[in-house]
This record gives structure tokens, sequence and C-alpha cells, in this order.
């Protein structure tokens, strides 16, 4: 199975801050990478696939990069809506794990 | 507008079963596949399964294959989760989930979820 560990697992921040996320893959999943937000006692929320395509009705100030075993999930200016927990899956090849998450609050 | 309802959870003994179900509306149900994601108190999410849009292809985590059963009712617009051999680790809220496209792997993510319905496995 392949493992999913994210980088940090918590963060301080300001709005108006760029904030990066990293996610690793303990083998390579090409670009079969998405990322989600989770807002306390929410449904999680579908904010990037495919590693870099932005899922349809979110903010531009979200982007994805990356491929094979390293990605990244960055805010380019965060704003108070922003503060939550961020996710990233794998759907390369099933069981389709998830990292362990990165709690994003306020500094 | 896709919406996912989930119904069937409970309290329920350990070693025991309980079946879930997600009645899907708002979009072409029999050309997506399915998923179901969850979430234990306090935890990470977890996935658990996945079937195809067809239903000819089924997929499970480690931790519930065996014990877990998933279906699909393409003339009813539903999605199931059999459960089995129930067990305090199984406590969770269980997300029922679409996906992104017909297939299961690879796949492109989850794009819209249900409200969740709450597992608890306790004596």
């Amino acid at each position: 199975d392949i493992q999913m560990t994210q980088s940090p697992s918590s963060l301080s921040a300001s709005v108006g801050d760029r904030v990066t996320i990293t996610c690793r893959a303990s083998q390579s999943i090409s670009s079969y990478l998405n990322w989600y937000q989770q807002k306390p006692g929410k449904a999680p929320k579908l904010l990037i696939y495919a590693a870099s395509s932005l899922q349809s009705g979110v903010p531009s100030r979200f982007s994805g990069s990356g491929s094979g075993t390293d990605f990244t999930l960055t805010i380019s200016s965060l704003q108070p809506e922003d503060f939550a927990t961020y996710y990233c899956q794998q759907t390369y090849s099933a069981p389709f794990t998830f990292g362990p998450g990165t709690k994003v609050d306020i500094k | 507008e896709v919406q996912l309802v989930e119904s069937g959870g409970g309290l329920v003994q350990p070693g025991g079963s309980l079946r879930l179900s997600c009645a899907a509306s708002g979009f072409a149900f029999n050309n997506y596949a399915m998923n179901w994601v969850r979430q234990a108190p306090g935890k990470g999410l977890e996935w658990v399964s996945i079937i195809s849009d067809s239903g000819d292809s089924t997929y499970y985590a480690d931790s519930v294959k065996g014990r877990f059963t998933i279906s699909r009712d393409n003339s009813k617009n539903t999605l199931y989760l059999q459960m089995n051999s129930l067990r305090a680790e199984d406590t969770a809220v269980y997300y029922c989930a679409k996906g992104l496209v017909g297939a299961t792997t690879p796949s492109f993510g989850i794009d819209s979820w249900g409200q969740g319905t709450l597992v608890t496995v306790s004596s």
C-alpha cells in the first residue's frame, strides 16, 4: 500500500500570509494526487485534483504542484475562511490513502 | 445540485452488522464511481472503499477487507455498505462520496460528499 505523509502537521499563520503544505508518497503516484479542505463538523471539500487542477468554484489563491512522490499545496494569500485542516489523497492505486492532515490556524 | 444522503448508522455491539445506504440525486449516478470514507472522532480521514460506475469493480482498505462489502443499485440511485464483524475501531462518521470519474483505479478524487452517518460500535 502507498503511504502518504504531510508536513507540517500544523501551522499558525496570519491573514494575507503565503502558506505551503507538502505531501509525500511512499512511491511514485504520477499526478494522481488530490487536496481537500475540511472545517470542523463539516464534510471535506475538494480543492485540487490531479496534482494541479483547480476544482470548479475554488478560489484561484489555491494552487497545487508536483508529480511522482512530492507535492505541494499553496495558498497565495490566506483568508479568514481558509483556517481549516487540509488533507492530501492519492488515487493512483487502491487503497486510496489520505495523508494525516495539516491544521492551519490563526497566529 | 448533487445530493448524497446517508442513512443506517447507529449503535451496534462488537461483532454485529450494519448496512449503510446512500441515496443520490442531482447527477447521473450510473456514470460515476462511488466511495465510502470514514472519520473516527477527532481523527483524520480514512478511505474505506470504492465501486465503479457499473458496479463490476470494487476495492477496499486493508482494515475492512473481508468484513465490509460495497454495492450499488443504479436503478435506485443508491449506494450501500454492508458492514459485518464490527469492531470498536470501526466507530466513525461514514461519508458517502462521489468520484470525479466512473473508473476506480487510477482515479481523480472525490468531488461531492454526504453529511455523514455516525456508526458507534460499543457494548
